[in-house]
């Protein structure tokens, strides 16, 4: 069974640009979470959906994100336009069911912004 | 508020040792969930272990051995004999039904990077 999967691995851009993050959770999984971890700090919650509604988006930190996750499958996470304090890694979850007890990590996007 | 507090940022020792990785947890919630992660050199987050909030009993896995207390609120790590492929980030993280939303939402702590020396 393949992992959750995202990319880019790596994606490194300009002050302004716009960058698109892609998750792609456990196969049949309906919960998919973004997390984020800046320099040093703890991993911190963005949102979270079940199928392809939000059920949590209290911890997108301003509307230059935009989460999507048309038909209930793969998700993107968009920032734009890019800020020099969005640099991080970007981490994708997924869970089974309604008790999202085990979430299933993807290997993160690193994003750097010049 | 949830909140997860690991006080050791870094730790080194020599294979073979010992090492506890400490975690201190706040949260008002009396159902909650207690987590641990690796991280390796390669990036993905590893499932360790899960803990209910009212299962107090203590778990070893291997070398992996993890204490639960409570009247503390901590959830210790011990790697016993440790080696060099336990090298890594280490978090531990909570998951509680804060303020009525759905299970969803996992609080981190900042993680204690391991060294283990050969």
């Amino acid at each position: 069974e393949a992992g959750v999967t995202q990319f880019p691995s790596h994606s490194v851009i300009e002050k302004g640009q716009t960058v698109t993050l892609r998750c792609d959770p456990i196969s049949g999984h309906d919960n998919l979470y973004w997390y984020r971890r800046v320099m040093g700090k703890e991993i911190k919650f963005l949102l979270h959906f079940v199928k392809e509604s939000k059920q949590d988006e209290s911890g997108m930190p301003n509307n230059r994100f935009l989460a999507e996750r048309t038909g209930g499958t793969y998700s993107t996470l968009k920032v734009q336009p890019a800020e020099l304090e969005d640099s991080g890694v970007y981490f994708c979850a997924s869970s089974q069911g309604l008790s999202s007890y085990e979430q299933y990590f993807g290997p993160g996007t690193r994003l750097t912004v010049t | 508020a949830q909140k997860v507090t690991q006080a050791q940022t870094e730790i080194s020792v020599v294979e073979k040792e010992d090492v506890t990785l400490d975690c201190v947890y706040e949260t008002r919630d009396t159902t909650y969930y207690l987590f641990w992660y690796k991280q390796p050199p390669s990036g993905e987050l590893v499932f360790l272990i899960r803990r209910n909030s009212f299962d107090e009993q203590n778990e070893i896995s291997g070398r992996y051995s993890w204490n639960f207390q409570k009247s503390t609120s901590s959830f210790n790590f011990t790697i016993t004999a440790s080696q060099v492929v336990d090298s890594a980030v280490y978090f531990c993280a909570l998951l509680s039904n804060a303020g009525g939303t759905s299970y969803g939402k996992l609080t981190f702590g900042q993680g204690t990077i391991l060294t283990v020396h050969p």
